[in-house]
């Protein structure tokens, strides 16, 4: 069965780091491009960051470009998304998600469950 | 590129028909896809390509459109279809997908 499982979210003080993992099964992990999409309270989705799946070449949202960093691991199957100079503004659910091709993702046919980022002073 | 969803809520009756837009501010083809999230769960894919159905989605959803005007169309709602859902387009890439905000669907 293919799953998602996400990991990593705590609370977090303005300014600081985290580090998710999204560790995939069930299906051949570097066929595929995988993003991260967040959730804010109250808010919508909102596209983070993608990678293909040779982990080669990363793609940012705007609003986090230069604080985030996304890699990927194929031999352990897991997909990190490295968080630094935290802002309250990031305060969301993150999503990882699967897409359908290797060069981009196209759209998402699996997601994970979310873990939950929150900063706060 | 903007996705515009509307209405931003919906309230049906049990079989009402459910029409869901979503409108881009330039043309994506066909490259749009539909989303179901229910609170508390994964977001689930409904539809890709505009009109194709997803693996395991009931044939009462539908898709249709092109261009920059997109329709979910769910036939005879179910309760167990109250959930938020999102269109995205994947037709400009990079820099990256856009989601439209949300039409949350109540069935009364």
């Amino acid at each position: 069965e293919e799953q998602l499982l996400e990991s990593g979210g705590e609370v977090v003080r303005p300014g600081g780091s985290l580090r998710l993992s999204c560790a995939a099964s069930g299906f051949t992990f570097s066929n595929y491009a995988m993003t991260w999409v967040r959730q804010a309270p109250g808010k919508g989705l909102e596209w983070v960051s993608s990678t293909t799946g040779s982990g080669r070449t990363t793609y940012y949202a705007d609003s986090v470009k230069g604080r985030f960093t996304l890699s990927r691991d194929n031999s352990k199957n897991t997909v990190y998304l490295q968080m630094n100079s935290l802002r309250v503004a990031d305060t969301a659910l993150y999503y990882c998600a699967k897409g359908v091709a290797t060069l981009a993702p196209d759209f998402f046919d699996m997601w994970g469950q979310g873990t939950r980022v929150t900063v706060s002073s | 590129i903007v996705m515009t969803q509307s209405p931003v809520t919906l309230s049906v009756s049990p079989g009402e028909r459910a029409t869901l837009s979503c409108r881009a501010s330039q043309t994506v083809n066909t490259r749009v896809a539909w989303y179901q999230h229910k609170a508390g769960q994964a977001p689930r894919l409904l539809i890709y390509g505009a009109s194709t159905r997803a693996t395991g989605i009931p044939a009462r959803f539908s898709g249709s459109g092109s261009g920059t005007d997109f329709t979910l169309t769910i036939s005879s709602p179910q309760s167990e279809d109250s959930a938020v859902y999102y269109c995205q387009q994947y037709h400009q890439w990079p820099p990256g997908y856009t989601f439209g905000q949300g039409t949350k669907l109540e069935i009364k």
